[in-house]
């Protein structure tokens, strides 16, 4: 069965420096999905970044960028130049391309310090 | 232009009352989905419905009846609540496997 793990329960950043949110998963498949989604304290589930294991090209949106090794299986978020609003509960998903069921990791906290 | 929308936001139910919780989505997607947050457990689907008049079991199905009453509306039941179903729902929607997710609602059982 596919699994995703998030292994830091919680992670803090200074404003304007980067972070590094890490993701690993597991599966037997090959063509397959993987996102980050943010909550912030709002509760709304906002797609970050989305990732599609074909490209070998890392995924970029702004200031959020992804590691993608798709030997290792592992699907990192960098957050460049942090800020107060990039605060939120950070979830990683994985669903293999053709099904509908999505696999969502446990979460990570990001705090942003002033 | 208002995506996923859940209602109620909040509810608060006695142990043994049901409800429905509501969701409608006007983004014309095929497939849309019941989760439930729960602290440390990140989103565990409860119910799929790959497209209308289909529906699948997620997860944690036992406790819940979804009814995809035509393209736009996804329902979910709970018969007889119990306070382990204290959670926070989310409906999503999905298009290029994207999902769109509805605002949540919290629901306590007592």
């Amino acid at each position: 069965a596919q699994t995703v793990t998030q292994s830091q329960p919680e992670m803090s950043v200074q404003e304007a420096e980067t972070v590094t949110l890490s993701c690993t998963y597991d599966t037997s498949e090959s063509d397959y999905y993987l996102f980050w989604y943010k909550q912030p304290p709002s509760r709304q589930m906002i797609l970050v970044i989305r990732q599609e294991a074909y490209k070998q090209q890392n995924a970029t949106e702004n200031r959020f960028s992804v590691n993608f090794q798709k030997a290792a299986k592992s699907f990192s978020l960098k957050i460049s130049d942090s800020q107060l609003g990039d605060a939120a509960m950070y979830f990683c998903a994985y669903i293999s391309s053709g099904t509908y069921k999505y696999i969502f990791g446990t979460g990570t906290r990001l705090k942003v310090l002033a | 232009n208002a995506g996923v929308t859940q209602t109620p936001k909040f509810q608060v139910l006695k142990t043994g009352q049901s409800m429905t919780l509501q969701c409608a989505q006007d983004m014309n997607h095929n497939s849309m989905y019941w989760y439930r947050q729960d602290p440390g457990m990140g989103l565990r689907l409860i119910y799929y419905s790959a497209s209308e008049g289909t529906t699948d079991k997620g997860e944690v199905p036992n406790g819940y009846n979804v009814s995809r009453l035509n393209k736009r509306e996804f329902s979910l039941r709970l018969e007889s609540a119990a306070p382990s179903q204290t959670s926070v729902y989310f409906c999503a929607s999905t298009l290029r496997n994207i999902q769109y997710f509805g605002a949540g609602t919290r629901l306590s059982v007592l």
